[in-house]
């Protein structure tokens, strides 16, 4: 069974540009989650999709945003990227409120 | 809101030496208990989990942690190291709410020498 896979695995962008990340879910898992892991400040919880809808968002600002398909792919937005937006942003799966499977991430650098 | 506190954060073992990491979590109400691992070059893998039940849980690899409700914590252990297992491990908890969040801990660098 093929895991949660993300992409892509670098992005490389300057300040104010916009980001965008995409994630697959485990088949069949219908939540997927959005956290950063940024250095010196650990993962972080960042947005929650189900069933098409957000349903719940960490402590971030709103340019950080992002949507679920209907197929429960899913794509994370950065807009007016800042220096400190740097970091691995991983992505994670699950079938109902149970067990988070986490992909490869996508690390994103800004210069 | 809740939070994570990791103690150790690099703990260096010889092979064979026993495994104790500490996890403890700020919260009052419910809540779910995950360890994970991330072994070098490899994303985050779940290691055990607890949400109710036999208080002692066993993982893969020959991990079990033990959720001490009184304590608030839900140590890692393992009696023999291998060097296979140096990692990092996230200790992550789910408060019961409904919301979802994880919430992690700092991380604990383990190295085991051969």
């Amino acid at each position: 069974e093929a895991g949660v896979t993300q992409s892509p695995t670098h992005l490389i962008k300057t300040r104010g540009q916009q980001a965008t990340l995409r994630c697959s879910p485990i088949s069949g898992h219908t939540s997927v989650y959005w956290y950063q892991q940024a250095l010196g400040l650990g993962l972080q919880f960042l947005l929650w999709y189900d069933e098409g809808e957000e349903r719940n968002r960490g402590n971030f600002p709103p340019r950080f945003s992002g949507r679920q398909f209907p197929n429960y792919s899913s794509e994370l937005n950065v807009n007016a990227l800042e220096l400190e937006d740097s970091a691995l942003y991983l992505c994670a799966s699950s079938l109902g409120p149970f067990t988070q499977y986490f992909g490869p991430g996508t690390r994103l650098t800004v210069l | 809101a809740q939070s994570v506190s990791q103690h150790n954060h690099h703990v260096i073992l010889s092979e064979a030496a026993s495994l104790e990491l500490g996890c403890n979590y700020s919260y009052g109400g419910t809540v779910n208990l995950f360890w994970y691992v991330q072994y070098p070059g490899q994303h985050l893998q779940l290691l055990l989990k607890y949400f109710s039940g036999d208080p002692l849980v066993k993982g893969i690899k020959g991990f079990e942690a033990e959720f001490i409700k009184s304590k608030f914590s839900f140590n890692l252990r393992k009696p023999s190291v291998q060097w296979s297992d140096t990692a990092e491990y996230f200790c992550a908890v789910n408060a019961n709410t409904g919301r979802r969040a994880l919430t992690f801990g700092s991380g604990t660098r383990l190295q085991v020498q051969p």
